[in-house]
């Protein structure tokens, strides 16, 4: 399967506690995403790379959350200190640079913080 | 400022029926729009998008959009509804001021009766 995989795809944290997650993209895409979605809504931009670089981050992130992209392969996603509202799911996407590329969705890591 | 909008929360089509979700858009500029679908405890699968060209656009698994740029329309349609179509369908446009992020919909629900 060469799509896009992310790990784990099921997290159970208590409040307070750090969780990261792992995104690995389609190999020869160098934009990678990452997507918060609740129950009922549409997915919510957290931030994106083109390359190793973190080009954008939403103003509705928290300092609580960070991304890397260490060498414009799989990306990580840490949230610090996790709060019940941080409960989601988190969705990466990966897509090939272009004014027109169709990012493509891994299964989503479902978090739940008790 | 860009937006998406999918007036109808959930729709209910009779299996063979033709089946349409409706979206609506604003943006300055040309728009990029895309159709996403979400199966239940999925990541979302590209279904088509709208670069430039024919307002008709041919996706994966039967379904079509047409593009309507007097009414700012990019409604998904289908001749004829499988019970498999069941499912969580979002309509969004590409933001060309934020480095391309996608700009979502709220979601309308499919649900395909036998």
């Amino acid at each position: 399967d060469t799509g896009v995989s992310q790990d784990p795809r099921h997290k159970i944290t208590k409040r307070g506690q750090n969780v990261t997650f792992r995104c690995d993209p389609i190999s020869e895409h160098n934009r990678l995403y990452w997507y918060r979605q609740t129950l009922g809504q549409g997915p919510e931009f957290l931030t994106y790379f083109q390359n190793e670089a973190q080009l954008e981050k939403s103003r509705l992130l928290s300092d609580r959350f960070s991304a890397e992209r260490p060498k414009g392969s799989f990306s990580t996603l840490e949230i610090q200190r996790t709060e019940q509202g941080d409960s989601a799911m988190y969705l990466c996407a990966s897509s090939l640079e272009g004014l027109s590329d169709t990012q493509y969705f891994g299964p989503g890591t479902r978090l739940t913080v008790l | 400022a860009q937006s998406v909008a999918q007036p109808e929360d959930q729709v209910n089509v009779a299996e063979g029926n033709p089946l349409t979700v409706k979206c609506t858009y604003s943006v300055s500029g040309n728009p990029y729009l895309f159709w996403y679908v979400q199966y239940p405890n999925r990541g979302l699968q590209f279904l088509l998008k709208y670069i430039t060209g024919d307002n008709l656009v041919k996706g994966s698994y039967g379904f079509e959009a047409e593009f309507n740029k007097s009414q700012t329309s990019f409604h998904l349609k289908k001749p004829s509804a499988l019970v498999s179509d069941s499912a969580l369908y979002f309509c969004a446009v590409r933001d060309m001021d934020s480095n391309y992020q996608l700009i979502w919909g709220a979601g309308t629900k499919l649900i395909i009766k036998p």
